[in-house]
């Protein structure tokens, strides 16, 4: 089955700690998305990649990190600089130049301790 | 300003009383406009894609219609199990970004 993973389910970050949340897609997708989600708000954008070694900043890119050594694979990583991390974090694929159409993976919700 | 506004905030329907969301928005050059739908905990599952100014289409209980400058999804004698929280987002013209809505929160009772 074609589709995209994310892991882990929930994740605890630690006050200074960085963590890193992967996202997996095997539909052959170009480009891929990491969107941040709070109650009662639209989904916001993070960093999005139309290529491999290659990343844009979205709207809201301040204190993460991400990088896309390979088709398949776009991680974010959310640095000890993101003072308010919890959320509900949620990737994304897509092809290029055609519908456009943006497929979500079941998502990661980020706890702080 | 490029925007997305989605009404109601929530919805509660009796299992059976068909309604409509709607989404509006104000972006100059529309390329795309994407409904999909949401379940609480969990990822957004895609429904609909709209392109131009009287398309239409359909998926079981519900249908996407679009204009130039709102979508309406309308749902037809729904029931318990489409309550979720129904997401519209668009595509402009020249930008490479989707713009989404903040959500409506559909509850059906039976």
């Amino acid at each position: 089955d074609g589709g995209i993973t994310q892991s882990p389910k929930y994740l605890f970050r630690k006050e200074g700690q960085n963590v890193t949340l992967s996202c997996e897609q095997n539909l052959n997708h170009d480009a891929m998305y990491w969107y941040r989600q709070d109650p009662g708000q639209g989904l916001r954008l993070i960093y999005y990649s139309q290529i491999v070694n290659d990343f844009q900043k979205g709207d809201i890119a301040e204190g993460y990190s991400v990088s896309r050594e390979k088709k398949e694979s776009f991680p974010l990583t959310v640095t000890s600089a993101q003072k308010n991390p919890t959320a509900f974090y949620l990737c994304a694929s897509s092809i290029v130049g055609g519908s456009e159409t943006q497929y979500f993976g079941p998502g990661t919700r980020l706890l702080v301790l | 300003e490029d925007q997305v506004t989605q009404s109601p905030e929530a919805l509660r329907l009796q299992e059976g009383e068909s309604s409509s969301l709607n989404c509006s928005y104000t972006v100059s050059g529309l390329r795309g406009l994407f409904w999909y739908r949401q379940d609480p905990g969990k990822g957004p599952e895609f429904l609909f894609t709209l392109y131009s100014a009287g398309e239409e289409k359909e998926k079981e209980r519900l249908k996407a219609t679009l204009t130039k400058k709102e979508s309406f999804l309308h749902i037809t004698a729904p029931k318990p199990e489409d309550s979720a929280t129904y997401l519209c987002a668009v595509l402009k013209t020249s930008y490479d970004k989707v713009i989404f809505g903040p959500g409506t929160s559909l509850s059906v009772i039976p």
